[in-house]
């Protein structure tokens, strides 16, 4: 089975602080995902990954940059966090090619930022 | 952008019966994917049922089947046979063919089921 761990499952930080959440995966996988969940609004992708080092905006980038050192994984940073980037942080890894397409999801880190 | 609309936000049905959630999505796609998937209260989001646009024949899992109309761009999922465990957040997924796997997903529905 492919298994998405991420570092924390709640995390509580304060407004100005860096904030790194931590993704890794054991399944080879060439993608890597960065989304948001918030209530109404379903997941949003901030950011993603198609190989190491090598990275793609998603749809709400600000006020986040990533890292992929290594294709296990992938890291999702806010450099100066703010109490609108309390959210559910979620991380996901698929294949790439012909074929491939399902997406496998870490459990979450519910971040709060006071 | 592909777009992705779960117009009910909180569903309820009672153990035993038989559950319609509802997805319509917006591409101009022809080869695309669409995906049903799971989040537990508390637990991690796995994947219930997909569906490749080219295959007419619609998608079934166990208990869990979807109604793909191409056409109307509508992706519902049924759940026959409730049980307590489907009590979870369902998402609705797009992905357009080679794409990176990006997703776009719905708000998302909530099914409560009722002993």
């Amino acid at each position: 089975d492919v298994k998405v761990t991420q570092s924390s499952r709640y995390l509580v930080k304060r407004t100005g602080e860096k904030v790194f959440l931590e993704c890794v995966q054991d399944m080879d996988h060439e993608n890597m995902f960065w989304y948001r969940q918030d209530p109404g609004l379903g997941l949003r992708l901030i950011y993603f990954s198609y190989d190491v080092k090598m990275k793609e905006k998603g749809d709400i980038p600000e006020g986040y940059s990533v890292s992929r050192e290594k294709k296990e994984r992938f890291s999702l940073i806010l450099e100066s966090a703010s109490t609108n980037q309390t959210s559910m942080y979620l991380c996901a890894s698929s294949l790439e090619g012909e074929g491939a397409d399902t997406q496998y999801f870490g459990p979450g880190t519910r971040l709060t930022v006071l | 952008a592909q777009t992705v609309t779960q117009s009910q936000p909180e569903m309820s049905v009672q153990e035993a019966e038989t559950v319609t959630l509802s997805c319509t999505y917006d591409t101009s796609e022809s080869n695309y994917y669409l995906f049903w998937y799971k989040q537990p209260p508390s637990r991690q989001m796995i994947l219930v049922i997909r569906q490749e646009a080219y295959k007419q024949q619609n998608a079934t899992e166990n208990r869990f089947s979807v109604n793909f109309q191409k056409a109307a761009k509508s992706f519902s999922l049924k759940i026959s046979d409730s049980q307590l465990g489907d009590t979870a957040m369902y998402f609705c997924a797009f992905m357009k063919h080679a794409n990176f796997n990006k997703f776009y997903f719905g708000s998302g529905t909530k099914l409560n089921v009722k002993p």
